[in-house]
């Protein structure tokens, strides 16, 4: 079935990286997302990593894939305040076009 | 370069009306897919238009409908509103030959009363 989890909330401190984890149950996902929403706006497409890489990276920004696990992590290397927002983690399947979403994960960058 | 743009920001309905949603895809992008959000909830896939046809559908009863236009804009109309349809609704456009690419709007704030 199609299924994506994220935990609920992190909190890190200004200057530290950020690790936000989601998890798939589908292993004919293609492609896996991560997207950025701050309060009252729509998604922000952050980066995508096609499921036959293990690493993506771009910039401040670092995608992990662990297909046998099916799990997907973001590091947000010198977390800003501005990157205080809700990271939601998705994924798309083969022959198809819809993204299906978790839940999001609320980060929370302290002073 | 204009990014995906929707009207209107916000709107107030009364139950059982209908509402017209529209969405203008990123400059060069031909693929259009629209999304509810509940409150606290990710997106949740309502349709997707390509050459002007609904190519694919998520779980969305028939009061759903859409359409796309030949210069690829999109609206989203909702008959017979109900409660439940208070959400956040959110466009997503794609550039050609690269579906899985999607850019999003700043979304419609639904809110049925």
């Amino acid at each position: 079935g199609e299924d994506v989890e994220q935990s609920l909330f992190l909190s890190v401190r200004e200057g530290d990286s950020s690790v936000i984890n989601c998890t798939y149950t589908d292993s004919s996902s293609t492609y896996l997302y991560w997207y950025k929403q701050e309060p009252g706006a729509g998604l922000q497409l952050l980066t995508y990593i096609f499921s036959n890489m293990d690493m993506k990276q771009d910039q401040r920004l670092t995608v992990l894939l662990n297909k046998k696990d099916k799990h997907l992590s973001l590091r947000i290397a010198d977390t800003q305040t501005g990157d205080s927002a809700i990271y939601f983690c998705a994924e798309s399947m083969d022959s198809s076009y819809k993204l299906i979403f978790g839940s999001g994960t609320r980060l929370l960058v302290r002073p | 370069d204009a990014g995906v743009t929707q009207s209107p920001t916000h709107l107030i309905k009364t139950r059982g009306q209908q509402v017209t949603l529209r969405c203008s895809p990123k400059s060069g992008h031909d693929t259009v897919s629209w999304y509810q959000q509940a409150l606290g909830q990710g997106p949740q896939f309502i349709f997707q238009y390509y050459e002007e046809e609904e190519r694919q559908r998520g779980n969305f009863p028939d009061r759903f409908s859409g359409h796309q236009f030949p210069n690829y804009s999109s609206e989203l109309n909702v008959n017979a509103l109900l409660l439940g349809d208070s959400a956040l609704y959110l466009c997503a456009s794609s550039p050609p030959d690269d579906s899985y690419e999607q850019y999003f709007g700043p979304g419609t704030r639904l809110t049925v009363t």
